[in-house]
């Protein structure tokens, strides 16, 4: 089954870490770019960060320098690095694999990040 | 970074009407256009990309228009199941990729 599952959300205080993982199944990770993509509660879409296929990583300015992308084809995983999380960050983070172009196919569910004292 | 601007906020329609979405950017994003469909407590679902190819498995009466800055998502006859938060993302730009504010479809 063609599917992401996110996994590693949780609550966290203002100045900590967490780190989210996704895991593919169904198809070949290794050929796919992936990309973080947050939604806070009741609100729209933000893009986070994408690694291609080489490698490539791209950041959003609101979180350059506090958080990192990576991946493991080899166990057809994604990561996010997430430090020195503020209440900002809170919002659900969905994994998504990207189509032919930079639009995205496939999202997993979601793992909920909040970010409180 | 390219701004999208979606229209209206909320639109009420009923059953087996038609509804038309507009989405605006900034700046031209050629054809580099999808439009996402997301129901509460779902993640976002791929209807279009290239402005105007539905991606496999969306029905027919989902369709895409437009290029440059204005585009438009048009449902021909809407269903039970079509009412949600309908977003458009341009990536013809980036970083970053960026993503309009959302249209809801609701039960007039």
């Amino acid at each position: 089954q063609v599917q992401l599952v996110e996994s590693g959300g949780g609550l966290v205080k203002p100045g900590g870490s967490l780190r989210l993982s996704c895991a593919a199944s169904g198809f070949t990770f290794s050929d796919y770019y992936m990309s973080w993509i947050r939604q806070a509660p009741g609100k729209g879409l933000e893009w986070v960060s994408y690694i291609s296929s080489g490698y490539t990583i791209y950041y959003a300015d609101s979180v350059r320098g506090r958080i990192t992308i990576s991946r493991d084809n080899a166990n057809n995983s994604l990561f996010l690095q997430m430090n020195s999380l503020r209440a900002e960050d809170t919002a659900i983070y969905y994994c998504a694999r990207g189509g032919n172009l930079w639009y995205f196919d496939l999202w997993g569910r979601g793992t909920l990040v909040t970010v409180s004292s | 970074e390219i701004v999208m601007t979606q229209s209206p906020a909320t639109l009420s329609v009923s059953p087996g009407e038609r509804a038309t979405l507009s989405c605006r950017a900034s700046q031209s994003v050629s054809s580099n256009l999808a439009w996402y469909q997301q129901k509460p407590g779902q993640a976002p679902r791929l209807l279009i990309y290239g402005a105007s190819t539905r991606a496999t498995g969306i029905p027919a009466r989902f369709s895409g228009s437009g290029s440059g800055t204005e585009f438009t998502l048009t449902i021909s006859s809407l269903q039970s199941e079509d009412f949600a938060i309908y977003y458009c993302q341009q990536y013809n730009n980036w970083p970053p990729l960026t993503f309009g504010g959302g249209t809801k479809v609701e039960i007039k």
